[in-house]
């Protein structure tokens, strides 16, 4: 079965700093996508990047990049020059071929220091 | 991305009570999902919900406990059945698009339910 693991419970940084957040995965799967959503504390799930398995170039959306090791399964996220905002749960997960269930990780907390 | 609204975005629930959630998407969609976040948790699929048919319920779910309806491509209710302490949770609603062929599902604000 897959699974999708967050090692870091808790994750502070710097203003204006980088942090990088990690994910890994398994799966017997070579085409599947990865996805890192954000949920600030109004609770509602945003999408904040996606990856295509057989895509070879990280995605990037603005301060927001991944580092895609297929052969290792992991996925993390770097979030660049740090923002107040950027203060959430993160999760990582997961959806296999031809299927709509998502598989989300237990989720990481940044903490945004000032 | 569709916008997503819930009903209602907070309650406190007596014990042995029902609770019918609304999701309202602002165009037509193929696939609705309701999920559960328990207090700490991550996000956990209860069912697809199925136009114009019964739902699709994940394992450890059952439609006693989590009727859901789907009249038409835009709304979709989940009640929560016979409510325990246990039920306390976050329920949230999504929508997909481009699935299963895409891409990515989208959520709405979420229900936070709290028995006592």
């Amino acid at each position: 079965a897959q699974t999708v693991t967050q090692s870091q419970p808790e994750m502070s940084v710097q203003e204006a700093e980088t942090v990088t957040l990690s994910c890994t995965y398994d799966t017997s799967e070579s085409d599947y996508y990865l996805f890192w959503y954000k949920q600030p504390p109004s609770r509602q799930m945003i999408l904040v990047i996606r990856q295509e398995a057989y895509k070879q170039q990280n995605a990037t959306e603005n301060r927001f990049s991944v580092n895609f090791q297929k052969a290792a399964k992991s996925f993390s996220l770097k979030i660049s020059d740090s923002q107040l905002g950027d203060a959430a749960m993160y999760f990582c997960a997961y959806r296999g071929p031809g299927t709509y269930k998502y598989i989300f990780g237990t989720g990481t907390r940044l903490k945004v220091l000032a | 991305s569709a916008v997503i609204s819930q009903k209602p975005s907070r309650d406190i629930c007596q014990r042995g009570t029902s609770l019918t959630i609304q999701c309202q998407v602002d165009s037509q969609v193929t696939m609705m999902f309701w999920y559960r976040q328990q207090p700490g948790q991550s996000l956990t699929l209860i069912a697809t919900a199925n136009q114009g048919s019964e739902a699709t319920y994940e394992s450890g779910f059952v439609i006693d406990k989590f009727p859901i309806s789907r009249p038409n491509l835009t709304f979709s209710t989940l009640t929560v059945s016979n409510m325990s302490p246990e039920d306390s949770s976050i329920y949230l609603c999504s929508v997909g698009e481009g699935i299963p062929s895409g891409n990515t599902i989208y959520f709405g604000e979420g229900s936070w339910l709290t028995v006592v």
